[in-house]
């Protein structure tokens, strides 16, 4: 099983829509998450940084997390063509020192 | 401020060969870590370095891969030989302080071996 879990997409929307992308993980000590974007051909790029339960939001992203229930989220609000891409969760702690351990990726098109 | 570079960007080899990735982190930073992604599959972390001291090499699949970092700088990584198996995208990532600090990384260098 692995650690972390992501629905791989492709997932298709169209512009203006909200979008929201999910992971799930099953170690405990996970402490800090992070949502990555890519785009093709490039490396992962940070969007998001948060440590604790709750909500943190900037510009028009929204990051969830529930340790409680061991989900994280990402909402994109007024989702525009640019935001075509892979999204990506990672998480650091675990006893694994400071790597990073990340889902498949969820593949996001977003049609004008 | 140059960000995290990685050279080549692809690299075709035959089954038995020798590569070497090469990463140049952002300057200044202490940390560097090496990951991939083999084609279907998350990306998985291999090592990390702070400074030219390895601090966790747990992610290395065989011996069969080496990666330096003379004089904390760049790093090397060298596969060889290559198996069918080691193909896949190579990122390198590199973050200014020993804990967990936001990690930059670079475009990757997709390798092949055919």
């Amino acid at each position: 099983q692995k650690e972390v879990e992501q629905d791989p997409g492709p997932l298709s929307v169209p512009e203006g829509a909200i979008v929201s992308l999910n992971c799930t993980y099953s170690n405990s000590a996970f402490q800090y998450f992070m949502w990555y974007r890519q785009y093709s051909r490039k490396g992962p790029e940070l969007l998001m940084y948060t440590y604790s339960s709750g909500n943190k939001e900037d510009g028009r992203f929204t990051a969830q997390v529930d340790k409680s229930s061991k989900y994280i989220s990402l909402f994109i609000r007024d989702s525009q063509p640019s935001d075509s891409a892979t999204y990506l969760c990672a998480m650091i702690g675990g006893g694994g020192g400071n790597k990073l351990t990340f889902g498949t990726g969820t593949q996001l098109k977003v049609e004008l | 401020e140059a960000g995290v570079t990685q050279f080549p960007s692809h690299s075709v080899i035959e089954k038995g060969q020798t590569v070497t990735l090469r990463c140049d982190p952002i300057s200044g930073h202490d940390n560097l870590y090496w990951y991939r992604r083999v084609m279907g599959k998350e990306i998985k972390f291999l090592l990390h370095f702070v400074k030219e001291s390895k601090q966790d090499e747990s992610g290395m699949p065989n011996n069969r891969f080496l990666a330096e970092r003379t004089g904390g700088t760049y790093s090397t990584l060298k596969v060889q030989p290559a198996e069918l198996e080691d193909s896949g995208v190579y990122f390198c990532a590199s973050s200014q302080s020993s804990n967990t600090d936001t990690q930059y990384f670079g475009p990757g260098t997709r390798l092949t071996v055919l």
